[in-house]
């Protein structure tokens, strides 16, 4: 049973750089899509970007010019970066992994409450 | 970019009652969508996909089906841990991109 264990910061200032870290342990790294996945306080679900083993990305177009995703194969591990947050950037953040084809969400960590505040 | 549209955005039911949830895109999608559950305080979790395949553990009283624009998740008797918010998702080929309706929470009645 494969497990997503992710950290990070939970608070940030205004302006500054988020950054997350995701390791997956107990199934295989190579062969999935992996993304990054938030939900502001008492709202819904936005999917923020995309990585592979092989660090080929892809990013929520309402996010792309903010967000740099990469991978670690060394460790097993993926990481986000978001520039320039907001308060709007206050949210749950979650590392999943996709269902083998990689059209859904099939695999959660536990999530990290981020909040923005100076 | 597709958008995905849920309805109602809170449903009060009755245990034992059924329940249905209907998700709505704004162009085909044929029957590449997938329904989540979120209970309160816990991870989403993925209940079915391809429309109307449940996934591994699903109980048989959840059930999904359409395909293009128009979609539906029903609950066929409400049990108590129903109680959730639901999520629909859909995966765009071209560009790469997952998007999710805005959720419609099941509440007891």
């Amino acid at each position: 049973q494969v497990q997503l264990q992710q950290w990070g910061a939970g608070l940030w200032k205004p302006s500054e750089t988020l950054s997350l870290t995701c390791a997956v342990y107990g199934g295989p790294f190579s062969g999935y899509y992996w993304s990054w996945i938030r939900q502001p306080p008492g709202k819904g679900l936005e999917w923020i970007g995309q990585i592979n083993h092989s660090g080929s990305t892809n990013y929520n177009p309402s996010l792309k010019t903010r967000v740099t995703m990469s991978v670690d194969t060394s460790k097993n591990q993926i990481s986000l970066n978001l520039t320039s947050v907001t308060a709007a950037d206050t949210a749950v953040y979650y590392c999943v992994r996709h269902s083998r084809g990689g059209e859904y969400f099939q695999d959660w960590g536990q999530g990290t409450l981020v909040t923005v505040s100076s | 970019e597709i958008v995905m549209t849920q309805s109602p955005a809170t449903l009060s039911v009755s245990p034992g009652e059924r329940a249905t949830l209907s998700c709505r895109a704004s162009q085909s999608v044929g029957s590449n969508l997938a329904w989540y559950q979120q209970r309160p305080g816990q991870t989403p979790r993925l209940l079915i996909f391809d429309a109307s395949t449940r996934a591994t553990g699903i109980p048989a009283r959840f059930s999904g089906s359409g395909s293009g624009t128009d979609f539906t998740l029903t609950i066929s008797s409400l049990q108590s841990e129903d109680f959730a918010v639901y999520y629909c998702q859909h995966y765009n080929n071209w560009p790469p991109t997952w998007t999710f309706g805005q959720g419609t929470k099941v509440e007891i009645k």
